[in-house]
């Protein structure tokens, strides 16, 4: 089983639509979740973090932690097709460096 | 302020041969890391520096060695490249260990022929 797991998409929605970003992770220990954007061709750039339970919402974007289900989620409301790109999951396992990176879901957002 | 810095961008080398990626940040962060990126498995850490002068192995070490020169600079080194290291490959930074976010290079693309 795999640290970190995504679906890996393609996940095609239309322009102005909500896109729902899944991830799951093993490790119950894990303190610090992340979301990373990352354009074909280009490195990963922060869109969130999220440490406790419940949601947080940053402008068109929400990030979703259960820890019980060892579950976290990425919303992104009104979604643009500038939006299309991978989306990576990140956890910090063991709290300290070692960060673990799911494979990634590939979104598309169709005008 | 240019973030985080890599060189060279893309480079080719043969089985056998050695080389140095290069990763300067100047953000005044203490820890930095570096990943190999390949398709469908996503980013998997190499090495990580969680301050100066120390260094620790992540998830895929084998066939590699890093230095931490000093604060700024983080070098990872193929001493016999393989052709199962043709990776892209990042180097990021973050200000500290856990939960800090990463800043990520522009990568490296490497191939092993």
């Amino acid at each position: 089983q795999k640290e970190v797991e995504q679906n890996s998409g393609p996940l095609s929605v239309p322009e102005g639509a909500i896109a729902s970003l899944n991830c799951t992770y093993s490790d119950r220990g894990s303190q610090s979740f992340f979301w990373y954007r990352q354009y074909s061709g280009k490195s990963p750039e922060l869109i969130m973090f999220i440490y406790s339970n419940g949601d947080k919402e940053d402008g068109r974007f929400t990030a979703q932690l259960n820890k019980a289900s060892q579950y976290v989620s990425l919303l992104i409301r009104d979604s643009q097709p500038s939006d299309s790109a991978t989306y990576l999951c990140a956890v910090n396992a063991k709290g300290n460096n070692d960060m673990r990176f799911g494979a990634g879901t590939r979104l598309t957002v169709k005008p | 302020n240019a973030g985080v810095t890599q060189t060279p961008k893309f480079q080719v080398l043969k089985t056998g041969q050695s080389m140095t990626l290069q990763c300067a940040q100047d953000m005044n962060h203490n820890s930095m890391y570096w990943y190999r990126q390949d398709p469908g498995m996503g980013l998997r850490l190499i090495y990580y520096s969680a301050s100066e002068g120390t260094t620790d192995k992540g998830e895929v070490p084998n066939g590699y060695n890093v230095s931490r020169l000093n604060k700024r600079e983080f070098s990872l080194r193929l001493e016999s490249a393989a052709p199962s290291q043709t990776s892209v490959y990042f180097c990021a930074s973050s200000a500290d260990r856990g939960k800090e976010t990463q800043y990520f290079g522009p990568g490296t693309r490497l191939l092993v022929l």
